[in-house]
């Protein structure tokens, strides 16, 4: 089945420095991927939509230059927190869209983000 | 925006069947899903249905789908305790994003 993987899965990171995380679809290709982000025993919020070789779509309220989002290749979107502060921390999760068939969403396994 | 609501708690002994409730609000929906999330884990794609279909059986799992009451609802048959997790029911929007539900814990006690 499509497999999606992201990197690291944990961080802890200071406040000001910068964090960024990988998702790869590890056997299909993904035209689209897209990152969540998940608080404690809450649902997934949408941050952005990640188009290969084209900017990112984000979220209302969602910060730009804040979360950085680039999908340089039909297999690899990177998003970098920047100059995190203790409120980032959160579970980042992303998906991919595979570019054949119905194009369902798959998901990678998270990211758990602490900013000390 | 869209709304989709699921109950926060199931509890159920094994063996038993759960069926776990979902409400959204778009009407312009083409593919509903359900996921299963573990602790600390990302999301398993557990099955999906599209909008035209009121009902898709999938081994141990039964979708229904009321469109016109916006309901959607999952039965897992002969739960076992390795169903314990959070399931969610996702939306998928005209523009191909997904809504997610609020997650609804299930727990399965021996």
């Amino acid at each position: 089945g499509a497999v999606v993987s992201q990197h690291p899965s944990r961080v802890i990171c200071k406040s000001g420095t910068s964090v960024k995380i990988e998702c790869r679809s590890l056997d299909f290709q993904a035209t689209t991927m897209f990152w969540y982000r998940q608080f404690p025993k809450q649902s997934l919020m949408l941050m952005a939509t990640s188009n290969e070789g084209s900017k990112a779509t984000y979220e209302q309220g969602v910060e730009k230059d804040k979360f950085l989002i680039n999908h340089a290749s039909l297999t690899l979107s990177t998003l970098t927190v920047t100059s995190a502060h203790p409120e980032d921390s959160s579970f980042y999760i992303c998906s991919a869209r595979s570019s054949g068939g119905r194009g369902e969403q798959y998901f990678g396994p998270g990211t758990r983000l602490t900013v000390t | 925006g869209e709304d989709v609501e699921q109950s926060l708690f199931l509890s159920v002994r094994e063996g038993d069947s759960s069926v776990i409730n979902c409400t959204y609000t778009d009407s312009s929906s083409t593919y509903l899903y359900w996921y299963k999330q573990e602790p600390g884990a990302g999301l398993q794609l557990l099955t999906y249905i599209f909008s035209n279909m009121d009902m898709k059986q999938d081994q141990r799992l039964t979708v229904l789908l009321n469109k016109k009451d916006k309901h959607l609802s999952l039965r897992i048959a002969d739960t076992q305790t390795g169903d314990s997790a959070i399931y969610f029911c996702a939306d998928e929007t005209g523009f191909q994003k997904l809504v997610f539900g609020t997650g609804t814990r299930l727990l399965v006690s021996p």
